[in-house]
């Protein structure tokens, strides 16, 4: 069985200063990994994926993330928040290979707030 | 980008009732799509998997009489949630695969039944 893990239920930070958002996770076989930001009472909108290749992925609105297969990790990072930033973000993963490896396994979501 | 609607965006229906959310591919073809469910600060729990053409994959825990799903076309996909009670009252969100090599899912903005 797959597992996303998001340690932080909520993550404070200051306009301008750099925001990281965790998440570990756990798959058999190699990882395909996503980031996806939520606004209340929205759908999710896709950030950023690790498929294969270069660990730190680039996405939209200047987020980056850095796969570390070691630790099993796919943090989420941003230089300089904005307050536009504050949403709910979801860590994903589902497996390369096997029965149901099409499934997204979520975590269950950090929630970000950048003080202005 | 790919785009998935949902329609309604949301509703109120009344206990023993049945309503009829859909989602559409709208400027692609989805090979898979997928129901989820949201309860309020948490995670999507996926309740299932449909394929054009084929019966839906449920998940452990999900009434298949209670949710039918119907894959009519690679653009567009229903769930019906028959004689709704108000522990169905969610937030459902639907996503659509295209297959190929982006592995990613594009989500719907959501709906946001009631049941009173």
């Amino acid at each position: 069985a797959q597992s996303v893990a998001q340690p932080e239920d909520q993550v404070n930070v200051a306009e301008g200063n750099p925001l990281t958002v965790k998440c570990t996770y756990s798959v058999s076989g190699n990882p395909y990994l996503f980031w996806y930001v939520q606004y209340p009472n929205r759908g999710l909108q896709f950030l950023l994926k690790y498929i294969t290749g270069d660990n730190l992925v680039k996405g939209s609105y200047g987020f980056e993330a850095e796969f570390n297969k070691s630790q099993t990790s796919f943090h989420l990072k941003k230089p300089s928040a904005l307050v536009s930033d504050s949403a709910l973000y979801f860590c994903a993963v589902r497996a390369d290979s096997g029965a149901g490896s099409y499934q997204l396994t979520f975590g269950k979501g950090t929630k970000l707030s950048v003080i202005p | 980008g790919a785009v998935v609607s949902q329609h309604p965006s949301w509703v109120i229906c009344k206990s023993g009732t049945s309503v009829k959310i859909e989602c559409r591919s709208l400027d692609f073809q989805a090979t898979t799509m997928f129901w989820y469910r949201q309860f309020p600060k948490q995670s999507l729990m996926l309740m299932a998997t449909s394929n054009e053409g084929s019966k839906a994959t449920y998940e452990q825990g999900v009434e298949k009489d209670k949710f039918l799903i119907n894959h009519a076309s690679l653009t567009l996909s229903t769930l019906t949630v028959t004689s709704a009670h108000p522990e169905d009252s969610s937030f459902y969100i639907c996503s659509a695969e295209t297959g190929g090599i982006s592995y990613e899912q594009y989500f719907g903005p959501g709906t946001r039944l009631t049941v009173t």
